[in-house]
């Protein structure tokens, strides 16, 4: 078990509003990523990061940004939520200090989100 | 650019079938390769991996050969259960990179 919290566990929100989705690791891997998850698209990376402070964009990143002040915690935050972006939001780790390496992703239970 | 590609479903089987979920590659180096499997309303599960070329990933009657020859990661099982429902993903990573990608899911459905 790698220990990987999201919360909320679903969220209803209306267009326009900020929302912010957190991810919680009780290890102390540096890797962590953030990925939308809308069939017929698979996963697809809005943002990772490498360490405290470190973070950078992944292929859908319009419309997001992301915080990480504490090696457990990184935070996903939609600035003005749109109906494109309801989705499934899944958090995940890396156990690899050196990024993807030869380790797999470890993944979160998911937050959905529907945006009105 | 890195891509996966796999087997659009949904793929519909009776128990105790054979079943084959396609999964081929493009990638610039010598990536790892991995299947995930997700249940309703969980995140991804690792399923198996393989690392280099002839590995074979094997967990719960799951196999998967990593064939360099042909780019591919072909899932397999002898006999599936009602409980093997589920979505397949097929993933890749390059070493030393941040980088996995995912193909789009295979969707599962075993009937009794």
């Amino acid at each position: 078990d790698a220990g990987i919290t999201q919360s909320p566990r679903h969220k209803v929100t209306e267009t326009g509003t900020p929302v912010t989705l957190r991810c919680h690791q009780t290890e102390n891997h540096r890797y962590m990523y953030w990925y939308r998850q809308d069939p017929g698209h698979g996963l697809r990376l809005i943002h990772y990061s490498y360490g405290v402070k470190d973070t950078d964009k992944g292929e859908v990143s319009d419309g997001y940004s992301v915080s990480r002040s504490k090696t457990e915690d990184f935070l996903l935050t939609l600035e003005s939520a749109t109906s494109s972006q309801t989705s499934v939001y899944f958090c995940a780790i890396s156990e690899s200090d050196r990024g993807s390496d030869n380790s797999p992703l470890h993944f979160g239970n998911g937050t959905r989100l529907t945006v009105t | 650019g890195d891509s996966v590609t796999q087997m659009e479903g949904p793929v519909t089987l009776s128990e105790e079938a054979f079943l084959t979920i396609n999964c081929t590659y493009t990638a610039t180096g010598y990536p790892s390769l991995f299947w995930y499997v997700q249940y309703p309303g969980e995140g991804l599960q690792l399923l198996l991996k393989a690392t280099k070329a002839d590995d074979k990933g094997s967990n719960k009657g799951f196999e998967a050969t990593y064939r360099k020859e042909t780019t591919s990661f072909h899932l397999e099982k002898g006999s599936v259960q009602v409980s093997d429902s589920a979505v397949y993903f097929c993933a890749l990573s390059e070493g030393g990179t941040y980088k996995y990608i995912f193909g789009t899911g295979t969707r599962l459905k075993v009937l009794a």
